[in-house]
């Protein structure tokens, strides 16, 4: 079966500061991957897509970037944390069934606060 | 443009009542695909149900129902007997047409059950 792992889970890191979140997807290949951030409304908010190595889409201008260096592996970065970046990231892979549509599964999430 | 509402912020039941959460959606497309999924306490969201545009056929699993309505638009969630377990934020979600299999999320609804 099919597991997606992310992490580190929590994290508090000084304003200025790098960020690397880690996904990674097991039992699948060539999956769709993304990274979703949720703020402290609540709302979910789509960052980044990847539909293989090396393609990232962005969704919106912002602070950190995406990398997907191997098929199942994809990374969430920024290079100087501002206070905004705050709260809680989501990776998510999608199962490819075109006929029927597709399910999107998401990791555990990682909680971010800069300080 | 996709745009999904979930009117009610928040909600409190007894254990044991029923619970409906409404969803209503607007698209232009004919093919699109709808989502609901949970957030318990921990964070991780959890894939409950997809439906496809061209299936309104409602569905039952367990104590979770889901009732389609393309003619108002509408994708609501009813839980029977509810647990305190059940206690947690849901999402209804859309994806396709123009957003591909990029979803699309609601507000969600926080529900706390109590005892």
């Amino acid at each position: 079966s099919q597991t997606i792992h992310q992490w580190p889970a929590t994290l508090v890191q000084p304003v200025g500061s790098p960020l690397s979140l880690e996904c990674t997807v097991e039992g699948t290949s060539n999956p769709n991957l993304y990274w979703y951030r949720q703020a402290a409304g609540r709302g979910l908010q789509l960052l980044f897509y990847s539909v293989g190595i090396g393609q990232i889409s962005s969704e919106v201008p912002q602070n950190l970037s995406a990398s997907r260096p191997q098929d199942r592996q994809f990374i969430l970065s920024s290079k100087k944390l501002l206070l905004s970046d705050s709260g809680f990231y989501l990776c998510a892979w999608e199962e490819l069934k075109s006929l029927s549509g597709n399910t999107i599964y998401f990791g555990e999430g990682s909680w971010l606060t800069v300080v | 443009a996709q745009k999904v509402t979930q009117a009610q912020t928040e909600i409190s039941v007894v254990e044991k009542e029923d619970v409906t959460l409404d969803c209503v959606y607007e698209t232009r497309d004919t093919t699109y695909y709808l989502f609901w999924y949970k957030q318990p306490p921990s964070g991780e969201l959890v894939f409950l149900i997809r439906r496809n545009s061209f299936d309104e056929q409602n569905e039952i699993s367990g104590r979770y129902s889901w009732n389609f309505q393309k003619s108002t638009s509408s994708f609501n969630f009813t839980i029977t007997a509810s647990q305190v377990v059940d206690s947690a934020v849901y999402f209804c979600a859309l994806s396709g047409g123009e957003y591909g299999n990029k979803l699309v999320f609601g507000a969600g609804t926080i529900l706390r059950v109590k005892s």
